[in-house]
Order: C-alpha cells, then structure tokens, then sequence
C-alpha cells in the first residue's frame, strides 16, 4: 500500500503564478516531511522540510503547509519560474525509523514562460 | 564541500550476472541510505547504514546487500541480476541517525540489465 501519494502526476502553471504540490499520507507515525526536486539524469535535491510540531515553513519561494488532522501536505511556489520545472517529490519519515524515507510517486511541474 | 558522489554512473549488465555499487558521503556524514527508483514503483529505500551497521532494511529480496566502511563510503551488492532490476540506484547520505535529518542524494547509478 502507499503510505505516501501524490495525486496529481503533472501540473502547469504561468511562470509568475503560484503552484501548489499536494501530498497526502495514511501512516500516523509520521513526523517529518521533505519535498525534493528532481531533474533527469540527477539525483533528487533538498528543498524545504517541515516537522510535525509545526504546520507551516517558509524558505524563499517556497512554503510548505502542514495539515496533521487531513494527513495532508502542500508545496507552494510563489512566483514560479521557468526553472522551477522538475518532478517534484514529497517524503515522509517516522522518528522511529532512522533516515528511511518514504517517498510518493512524484508530480511533474511545467512553468510557461 | 564535495557531494555525494556514486561510482559508476551507467553500467550495463545481463541476467544472472552480480553488480557492485559504491557511494562516497559528504564529509563527516555517517549516514548512508540506498534506493531505487524505477518508473513502475518509484523511489523506494532499500538500506540505511550508520557506522558500518546496517539500522534499516526495505523490502527488497535478500539478492540486494549492502556494507559500509569504517570512512563511511558504502556499497551496495545485487546477486544474481533480473531484467527488473534496471533501475537508477541512489544514495543519501546524512551527518545524524535519526529525527529530522535532511538527506543529500548522489547522482545516482543507472543499472541496466539486459
């Protein structure tokens, strides 16, 4: 089963809109939450995190929203940009099992110039 | 600081055949985790090693093992290769064990097995 699923494969979005990254997740272990970009030929690369005792994290562009109760995260980039296009991952770890990361299936963002 | 850097980058095997990865942390990280991503089942975690022991096993048949060196650096071993091993193998390595600890990805090993 996947403890971990993003729902929406693709997404495009108008470069300076917002896109959002939806991730949603079944185990309540849970308790920190990553999002990785990803380009072909590259392995993924840190983006922003955010730990269960919070519900929101900002780092530039980048926001992430936590909803423990929904079991539901999102991503928000404001403003896009064309090289914001990549495949966007979300990851999921429980405290009681090391670094092991559970990943969802990923959602390729298209930003239009 | 240097990346993580994984040896080789594209390898061509045939069934039946055994294949040897390797993974080289950031400096100072002790933490080394491998997984494959494949277009079918995504990426999924195979190990996690942390000072030459192995803290963390997926779901993955006992062909897939792993070790790691008392600097860190990490390989990973398939015996007896499948057609469904063809995957991008990648390693992530992390300062810590444990509780919110980011993890750097290597560019990763494309296996493909004929």
């Amino acid at each position: 089963d996947q403890q971990v699923k993003q729902n929406s494969p693709s997404l495009s979005v108008q470069e300076g809109r917002i896109s959002i990254l939806n991730c949603d997740y079944t185990n309540s272990m849970f308790d920190y939450f990553l999002w990785y970009k990803k380009y072909p030929a590259e392995g993924p690369t840190f983006l922003i995190s955010i730990s269960s005792i919070k519900d929101k994290n900002e780092d530039g562009r980048f926001t992430v929203f936590l909803n423990k109760s929904a079991k539901h995260l999102s991503l928000h980039i404001v403003p896009s940009q064309p090289g914001d296009s990549a495949v966007y991952f979300c990851a999921a770890s429980a405290s009681n099992a090391g670094n092991m990361l559970t990943f969802g299936g990923g959602t390729r963002l298209m930003v239009k110039p | 600081k240097a990346g993580v850097t994984q040896t080789p980058r594209y390898l061509i095997k045939t069934r039946g055949q055994q294949v040897t990865l390797s993974c080289s942390p950031i400096s100072g990280h002790r933490s080394v985790s491998w997984y494959q991503q494949t277009p079918g089942q995504g990426l999924q975690f195979l190990f996690e090693y942390f000072s030459e022991t192995q803290r963390n096993k997926g779901n993955f048949p006992g062909r897939f093992s792993g070790r790691q060196f008392s600097n860190s650096r990490s390989e990973m071993n398939v015996s007896t290769l499948e057609l469904g091993d063809s995957a991008l193998y990648l390693c992530a390595s992390s300062p810590l064990l444990g509780k919110y600890n980011e993890q750097f990805f290597g560019p990763g090993t494309r296996l493909t097995v004929l």
